[in-house]
């Protein structure tokens, strides 16, 4: 079954520790998303990457960081810097332009939650 | 500064009956409009989307509308069951390059 998986579930964490979100896609997909929701806030986005090794900030960068060395594989580190870690984190993929259709169309995986005690 | 706007964070309507849940923009260069639906703890689904050279889309019980000149597109549910009771987000695109814009969501309840 294509898809995209996040992984753990839930994930709770000490005040101070880093912590990595796994996010993988099986679709072929080019690009990926990270994305946090906070009660009445919507989806606000994290970073976001269209090609391996190569990523880019969204509207609230500060405190996470990212990697893409591999297509399927988009690992997401919240750091101790962020200061408001607890959330639901969502990971989402999409292909790209030049592929016959219009690639904007994001999936979504089931989403983390983080919880810093 | 919000680009994408869903102005009412709750709506409540009966099982049967139309649900129109709304969405306002202020970038006059998004093209291209999405609409998701999310349960509590789960990822976010894609439900339909409206390219900008057209006014109207339709998959079965959805239909979305879109209005470019007020910068308004809206999402019909006809007839609204049960199991539609969960967030909808509007979502916009400016160009094939870059992310998607997210409202804020609006929580549909469809009461039996």
């Amino acid at each position: 079954d294509g898809g995209i998986t996040q992984s753990p579930k839930y994930l709770f964490r000490k005040e101070g520790q880093n912590v990595t979100l796994s996010c993988e896609q099986n679709l072929n997909h080019d690009a990926m998303y990270w994305y946090r929701q906070d009660p009445g806030q919507g989806l606000r986005l994290i970073y976001y990457s269209q090609i391996v090794n190569d990523f880019q900030k969204g509207d609230i960068a500060e405190g996470y960081s990212v990697s893409r060395e591999k297509k399927e594989s988009f690992p997401l580190t919240v750091t101790s810097a962020q200061k408001n870690p607890t959330a639901f984190y969502l990971c989402a993929s999409s292909i790209l332009p030049g592929t016959g259709a219009r690639g904007d169309t994001q999936y979504f995986g089931p989403g983390t939650r983080l919880t810093v005690l | 500064d919000q680009q994408v706007k869903q102005n009412s964070p709750s709506l409540s309507v009966q099982e049967g009956r139309i649900s129109i849940l709304n969405c306002d923009y202020t970038n006059s260069m998004f093209d291209y409009f999405l609409w998701y639906k999310k349960y509590p703890a789960e990822g976010p689904t894609f439900l339909i989307s409206i390219s900008s050279i057209k006014d109207k889309n339709e998959d079965g019980r959805f239909t979305v509308f879109l209005n470019k000149s007020a910068k308004h597109l809206s999402l019909h549910i006809v007839p609204s069951q049960p199991g539609d009771s969960a967030v909808y987000f509007c979502a916009a695109s400016e160009s094939r390059n870059t992310p998607l814009v997210f409202g804020k969501g609006t929580r549909l309840s469809v009461i039996a």
